[in-house]
């Protein structure tokens, strides 16, 4: 069982729309777990973090976490053709370490 | 601030070189710093991680006498790939742990391509 699993993309949206991405882990013990997103040929940039059960908002983005079901996801409001990009979902696992998800591409359609 | 650099940009070199790549943390010090590798449509995979004046500590299958890594400074690791061959080609990325917080956040560098004839 991979430690991280992303929904399979391609996930398209039409502009102004609401992006869902959805992220598993399979550690218990994982702490804090990021969002980055990455544009093709670049490197990952965050976007957001979170480490406490329930929403955190900032901007256009939502992040939500449930730790008793090992679920973290990410919403993007008002979705913009510059929010085309592959997200990445990453848990902190043990000694600092990040394990990242396979990525979903994300697709905003003018 | 939290910014990450990494020289060079890309690199092309031929089959059986060796090539270094610099990361730096321009404006904070790194307590740790990591080693990831792309395949082009694939994720990140770390390839190591390391502590400032102590040995990196390598992944599952990472050869340790191929990628050679030096972290002397609180603000500089470096990577050299050995006896670069064609497979090696792939995107290198570097990021760094500043250790304060608890959030664990990994500031990413711009990343390296690496293209080996």
């Amino acid at each position: 069982q991979k430690e991280v699993e992303q929904n399979s993309g391609p996930l398209s949206v039409p502009e102004g729309a609401i992006a869902s991405l959805n992220c598993t882990y399979s550690d218990r013990g994982s702490q804090s777990f990021f969002w980055y997103r990455q544009y093709s040929g670049k490197s990952p940039e965050l976007i957001m973090f979170i480490y406490s059960n329930g929403d955190k908002e900032d901007g256009r983005f939502t992040a939500q976490l449930n730790k008793a079901s090992q679920y973290v996801s990410l919403l993007i409001r008002d979705s913009q053709p510059s929010d085309s990009a592959t997200y990445l979902c990453a848990v902190n696992t043990n000694d600092y370490k990040l394990s990242f998800g396979a990525g979903t591409t994300v697709t905003v359609r003018a | 601030g939290a910014v990450v650099s990494q020289h060079p940009s890309w690199v092309i070199c031929k089959s059986g070189t060796s090539v270094k790549i610099e990361c730096r943390s321009l404006d904070f010090q790194a307590t740790t710093m990591f080693w990831y590798r792309q395949f082009p449509k694939q994720s990140l995979m770390l390839m190591a991680t390391s502590n400032e004046g102590s040995k990196a500590t390598y992944e599952q299958g990472v050869e340790k006498d191929k990628f050679l890594i030096n972290h002397a400074s609180l603000t500089l690791s470096t990577l050299t790939v050995t006896s670069a061959h064609p497979e090696d080609s792939s995107f290198y990325i570097c990021s760094a742990r500043s250790g304060r917080g608890v959030t664990n956040e990994q500031f990413f560098g711009p990343g390296t391509r690496l293209t080996v004839l």
